[in-house]
């Protein structure tokens, strides 16, 4: 089947501990990006990756890493989470067909999403 | 102001009811338009593509005025099941980050 996968589902943690949100996609997908919704805000991109190795800042990088050494994973990384990153985190890929990037809303997949808590 | 622009609602409409959303766009140059839809708590999942002559798929029809840069989505004959919340997103010219989301439109359809 193919899927974003996200791990963990729900996270709680204190401030400052650091933490990885895993994304995986079975899909062979070029495109990968993460994004945090919260209420009245709307989903914001956080970081986005073209390709292996390629990843740049989304509208709402502050606080977040991220890395793309193989096509398949995107890992999220907070190193110093903080209570203001509590919030929804949405995974999703696509694929970039002769790169056209405006046909990427046609096969946008998401994970499950990631709630995460800081304290 | 906000690239992409939605009434956050909430709707509350009988079951049978049509219902209409409008969403405003900010940069003219948006080229894909997409209507997403998101359960609860869980993932947006493609809804329909909006395309400049309008479509439509089943009780559902999309819009899209250039002119006024707004799209918009029609469900006709409303279901408990359509009770969700919908995102419009819209895509720029070879933009490479890829799709803006509206923080969407809740939609409660009431037996």
């Amino acid at each position: 089947e193919a899927q974003v996968t996200q791990n963990p589902r729900y996270l709680i943690t204190v401030t400052g501990k650091k933490l990885t949100v895993t994304c995986s996609q079975n899909m062979n997908h070029e495109y990968m990006s993460w994004y945090r919704q919260d209420p009245g805000l709307g989903l914001r991109q956080i970081y986005y990756s073209m390709n292996v190795e390629v990843t740049d800042k989304g509208d709402v990088p502050e606080g977040y890493k991220v890395s793309r050494k193989e096509k398949r994973n995107f890992p999220l990384i907070l190193e110093s989470p903080s209570p203001n990153q509590t919030s929804l985190y949405f995974c999703a890929s696509s694929p970039i067909t002769q790169g056209d990037y405006s046909r990427v809303g046609y096969g946008y997949t998401f994970g499950s999403g990631t709630r995460l808590t800081v304290v | 102001r906000k690239e992409v622009e939605q009434d956050p609602g909430p709707f509350n409409v009988p079951e049978g009811a049509t219902v209409a959303f409008n969403c405003t766009y900010s940069n003219s140059a948006s080229q894909s338009f997409f209507w997403y839809r998101q359960d609860c708590r869980k993932e947006p999942k493609l809804l329909m593509s909006v395309y400049s002559s309008g479509n439509e798929d089943g009780r559902f029809t999309a819009q899209l005025n250039r002119a006024s840069q707004y799209i918009s989505l029609l469900i006709r004959d409303s279901k408990l099941s359509d009770s969700a919340t919908y995102l419009c997103v819209v895509t720029l010219s070879g933009s490479a980050r890829q799709l803006t989301f509206g923080s969407g439109t809740q939609l409660t359809v009431l037996p």
